[in-house]
């Protein structure tokens, strides 16, 4: 059973288009974040959250915004998608003691046209 | 600013060979983890190993190992016994623990090929 959904897998949408991304969790980690994967550059973080109330942006926040409805519910949205936010989006956890390391899940592939 | 750099785009190795995979690391920060994530074709993120800043000895999962020198702000992986599955994208990374957020800076990845 996956621990982190994220949905659609896939979309393809057009220049203009408002998306949301869901992701959800059932690890019961107070920490979520959302990532963009393009070629060549590796992951970067768009959006992170510590809680339902606690929402901050990353270093590309710009053309996104984000909900915590839940604990378990993180959600990205492109207000007004372009083809230059084209890429993986993957959403991760993670628990704030210990070693903390992230748990992503299994990304959702956006193409902006 | 805290920055990785993971300096080989592509590597291959024979399967059951060692390989070592190189990550260097930039930070102002005395305290730090530094990961490793494997990212096979199907896209998933999976977390392979982790080493604190403070650890003494090199971090080892399995067929996995960090060759850790922190003085030459280094943390490389090193994979033994190589096989096929392996071949994969592998990321290093890096989150300052003193910092508010404690954010994790990823670097470029290198894709590793094991050929039978």
């Amino acid at each position: 059973d996956a621990d982190v959904t994220q949905t659609p897998r896939n979309r393809i949408t057009k220049t203009g288009k408002r998306i949301m991304l869901e992701c959800s969790q059932t690890k019961g980690h107070d920490r979520m974040y959302w990532y963009r994967q393009d070629p060549g550059l590796g992951l970067r973080l768009i959006y992170y959250s510590f809680d339902v109330k606690d929402i901050n942006k990353g270093e590309i926040s710009d053309g996104y915004s984000v909900s915590r409805q839940a604990q378990a519910k993180f959600s990205l949205s492109l207000e007004s998608a372009i083809p230059n936010q084209t890429a993986l989006y993957f959403c991760a956890t993670s628990v704030e003691r210990g070693v903390n390391e992230q748990f992503f899940g299994p990304g959702t592939r956006l193409t902006v046209l | 600013a805290q920055k990785i750099t993971q300096t080989q785009p592509g590597m291959f190795v024979q399967e059951k060979e060692a390989v070592t995979l190189d990550c260097t690391y930039d930070t102002s920060d005395q305290s730090y983890g530094l990961f490793w994530y494997k990212q096979p074709s199907s896209g998933e993120m999976i977390f392979l190993i982790y080493q604190g800043s403070y650890d003494e000895q090199n971090a080892t999962e399995g067929r996995y190992s960090l060759n850790f020198q922190k003085a030459r702000k280094s943390a490389n992986l090193v994979i033994s016994a190589s096989q096929l599955g392996d071949s994969a994208m592998y990321f290093c990374a890096m989150r300052e623990l003193n910092t508010g957020f404690q954010k994790l800076v990823f670097g470029t990845g290198t894709r590793l090929l094991v050929s039978p």
